[in-house]
């Protein structure tokens, strides 16, 4: 199976900061990587797929890069409703799809 | 407007049987493959089961693998989830995700509102 590390686990930011969440894989998924995110007590919704591709109606703050087996997720400007909680997950080898551990956003 | 509605989650003891279905509506059903997605309390996401547009085929992630049943009636518009012999460990929000239409594979692009399934005696 292939296993997804995101990290960091936790991130502290302000408003207006730039943010950079990284998921990697252990071995190569390109380009069937998605991210997704979530906010408390609500279902996830997916931002990024495949790993560069912008979601209809996600803010173009977000963005996602990265192939082989290293991947970011980069928010330009954090803004209050984009604390949450941020998965990637792996598409390329399945069954299992597996998700990272999750990289929470909270406001500094 | 694109609707996954869940429903059939409640508490049972270990060993019991468990039935969770998603009505879907505002899409055409019989186009997307489905999915079971769960989360433990305060826990991640974890990938339960998937099944294709035709349910002609089935994947579980091996934790449920005959325990768990996924199926499909594009009749109705619903997606199940039978499952049994629950055991303490699947207890988690259960979202039903519908995978987007198109060249495979899919992502989920959109989730209903979750089912809350507890196991405890």
């Amino acid at each position: 199976d292939i296993q997804l590390t995101q990290s960091p686990s936790f991130l502290s930011a302000s408003i207006g900061d730039r943010v950079t969440l990284t998921c990697r894989a252990s071995q190569g998924i390109t380009p069937y990587l998605a991210w997704y995110q979530q906010k408390p007590g609500k279902a996830p919704k997916l931002l990024i797929y495949p790993a560069s591709t912008l979601q209809s109606g996600v803010p173009s703050r977000f963005s996602g890069s990265g192939s082989g087996t290293e991947f970011t997720l980069t928010i330009s400007s954090l803004q209050p409703e984009d604390f949450a909680t941020y998965y990637c997950q792996q598409l390329n080898s399945f069954p299992p799809w597996t998700f990272g551990q999750g990289t929470t956003v909270e406001i500094k | 407007e694109v609707q996954l509605l869940e429903s059939g989650g409640g508490l049972v003891q270990p060993g019991g049987s468990l039935r969770l279905s998603c009505a879907a509506s505002g899409f055409t059903f019989n186009n997307n493959a489905m999915s079971w997605v769960r989360q433990a309390p305060g826990k991640g996401l974890e990938w339960v089961s998937t099944i294709s547009a035709s349910a002609g085929s089935t994947y579980y992630t091996d934790s449920v693998k005959g325990r768990f049943t996924i199926s499909r009636d594009n009749s109705k518009n619903t997606l199940s989830l039978q499952m049994n012999s629950l055991r303490v460990e699947d207890a988690a929000v259960y979202y039903c995700a519908r995978l987007s239409e198109g060249a495979a594979p899919a992502a989920a692009d959109f989730w209903g509102q979750g089912a809350l399934v507890t196991v405890s005696s």
